[in-house]
């Protein structure tokens, strides 16, 4: 089964960018995942599917500033011109046989 | 607009049992898997279990396989999970999310406090 990799923690300027990393265990590099997002407080909510290709379909309205890449079994995150609303929690989940799997989740401050 | 409302999260006992409910609305609910995943506190999200459009196939995590159950009342548009043989590990806050092909939407959840 497929284990998810994420850094537990992570920080950036309001105004600046960020990149967010997942990483997907050896044998499963080509799986597809998603991004979501929790706030505190608040319900999660799905931000974008990512390919292992670099494609990405992002939820609905979810701002421009979000966008996903890929390299290889690595699986990104950018948020530019970071806001204070974007420190939240972020998850990487993917699915195999019947299981659904979470990475650990990165918490992002905005300083 | 797509909703989803849990409720009957409350505190319970440990080895006792909780039933939790999910209002759909916004969407044709029958045409969709749905699915409950939690959250502990301090901990990150755990899927729990999901459900197929007409009910026939269920899935669940390892970590509650045979304790807990899925189900749905497509007629009623809801989603139930009942829970049984609860813990103090299953304390956590409970989310309904549709499935279109990934979690595209989840409730506020609702939370559930197993201690005696």
């Amino acid at each position: 089964q497929p284990v998810l990799t994420q850094s537990s923690s992570a920080s950036a300027s309001l105004g600046s960018s960020v990149k967010l990393t997942c990483t997907l265990s050896s044998g499963h590099s080509n799986y597809i995942i998603a991004w979501h997002q929790q706030q505190p407080g608040k319900a999660p909510r799905y931000l974008m599917k990512l390919e292992g290709s670099g494609s990405y379909n992002k939820g609905s309205g979810v701002p421009d500033r979000f966008s996903g890449s890929s390299s290889g079994a690595d699986r990104y995150l950018t948020i530019s011109n970071l806001q204070f609303e974007d420190e939240a929690d972020y998850y990487c989940e993917t699915w195999d046989s019947n299981s659904w799997f979470f990475g650990g989740g990165t918490k992002l401050t905005v300083l | 607009e797509v909703q989803l409302v849990e409720s009957g999260g409350g505190l319970v006992q440990p080895g006792g049992s909780l039933r939790l409910s999910c209002a759909a609305s916004g969407f044709t609910f029958s045409g969709y898997w749905m699915s409950w995943v939690r959250r502990a506190p301090g901990k990150g999200l755990e899927w729990v279990a999901n459900i197929k459009q007409d009910g026939s196939e269920k899935y669940y995590g390892e970590s509650v396989k045979g304790r807990f159950t899925i189900s749905r009342d497509n007629a009623k548009n809801s989603l139930y999970l009942q829970m049984n043989s609860l813990s103090a590990e299953d304390t956590a806050v409970y989310y309904c999310a549709r499935e279109n092909e990934w979690r595209d939407y989840w409730g506020q959840g609702t939370l559930v406090t197993v201690s005696s």
